[in-house]
C-alpha cells in the first residue's frame, strides 16, 4: 500500500539554528496531512496540520510547507531549542478512507545540542 | 479534562495469557484508535471505531479484538499474547472534522 515517509532517520543542529524535517508521501488522495511530536515515553503530541488546499501554514515558531506536485511535505522550527529534541513524525489522512485513520511515517529523530 | 488516559502503564504476560488494555477520553470525540508502535517506526494502526457502536480493522488487525463499550472507552484485547506482541500501545481520539488526533500516554507491553 502507499505510505508515508520521511527522508531523514535523524537530524542533529545547534541550539538557535533553524531545523527542516521532510517528509514524501505518495497518494495524491490525501487531503490532510499532520505533524506529531514524539518525546521519550510519551504520546504523540500535535504540532501543526494542514489541507491538501494549502501550500503554506504557520504556528508558533513552526511552518509546514506542502508540495503537492512532488508530494512532499517539511516542518520548519525556527530557533530550534534543546526542548525541541524528540521524534517528529508525519501523516496523512486519505480521502477515500472511512472515518479518519492516519498513516504515519517512521519519525526523524531531532537532536538539539547546546 | 484529562484528555486521553490509558491504563495499565506496564505490563509483563507470558505467552498465551491474556489480558485487556483499557482506554478512556473526556473529550467527547466520536472517533477512537488503538496503534502500536516499534523500535524504529512509525504507529501502525491496529483497529479503530469511527463511532459508536462501530469498529473496524487497521492495518495489523491480527491477534487483536477491540470493544467500544460506549462513546468515551475503547480497549483493545490479546486474547493469546505472543512475543510478537511486544510493543508501546497508543490509544487515540479525534471528533469532527479533519481528523486531528489526541493521543494517551501509552502502555508498554512485553510478552516472554
Amino acid at each position: 500500500g502507499e505510505s508515508v515517509g520521511l527522508h531523514l532517520p535523524t537530524l542533529s543542529v545547534q541550539e538557535g539554528d533553524n531545523s527542516i524535517i521532510n517528509c514524501a508521501y505518495s497518494n495524491s488522495a490525501s487531503d490532510y496531512f499532520i505533524w506529531y511530536k514524539q518525546e521519550s515515553g510519551k504520546g504523540p503530541q500535535f504540532i501543526i496540520d494542514i489541507r491538501s488546499n494549502m501550500d503554506k501554514r504557520q504556528g508558533q515558531r513552526v511552518t509546514v510547507l506542502l508540495n503537492k506536485t512532488v508530494k512532499h511535505l517539511s516542518l520548519q522550527i525556527a530557533a530550534t531549542q534543546p526542548g525541541d529534541s524528540a521524534v517528529y513524525f508525519c501523516a496523512e489522512k486519505e480521502a477515500n478512507q472511512a472515518g479518519t485513520a492516519l498513516i504515519f511515517g517512521k519519525g526523524t529523530t531531532l537532536s538539539v545540542s547546546s | 479534562n484529562a484528555g486521553v488516559t490509558q491504563t495499565p502503564k506496564f505490563q509483563v504476560l507470558k505467552t498465551g495469557q491474556s489480558m485487556t488494555l483499557q482506554c478512556a477520553q473526556d473529550m467527547n470525540h466520536n472517533s477512537m484508535y488503538w496503534y502500536r508502535q516499534d523500535p524504529g517506526m512509525g504507529l501502525r494502526l491496529i483497529y479503530y471505531s469511527a463511532s459508536e457502536g462501530t469498529t473496524d480493522k487497521g492495518e495489523v488487525p491480527n491477534g487483536y479484538n477491540v470493544s467500544r463499550l460506549n462513546k468515551r472507552e475503547f480497549s483493545l484485547r490479546l486474547e493469546s499474547a505472543a512475543p510478537s506482541q511486544t510493543s508501546v500501545y497508543f490509544c487515540a481520539s479525534s471528533g469532527q472534522g479533519l481528523g486531528e488526533q489526541f493521543f494517551g500516554p501509552g502502555t508498554r507491553l512485553t510478552v516472554l
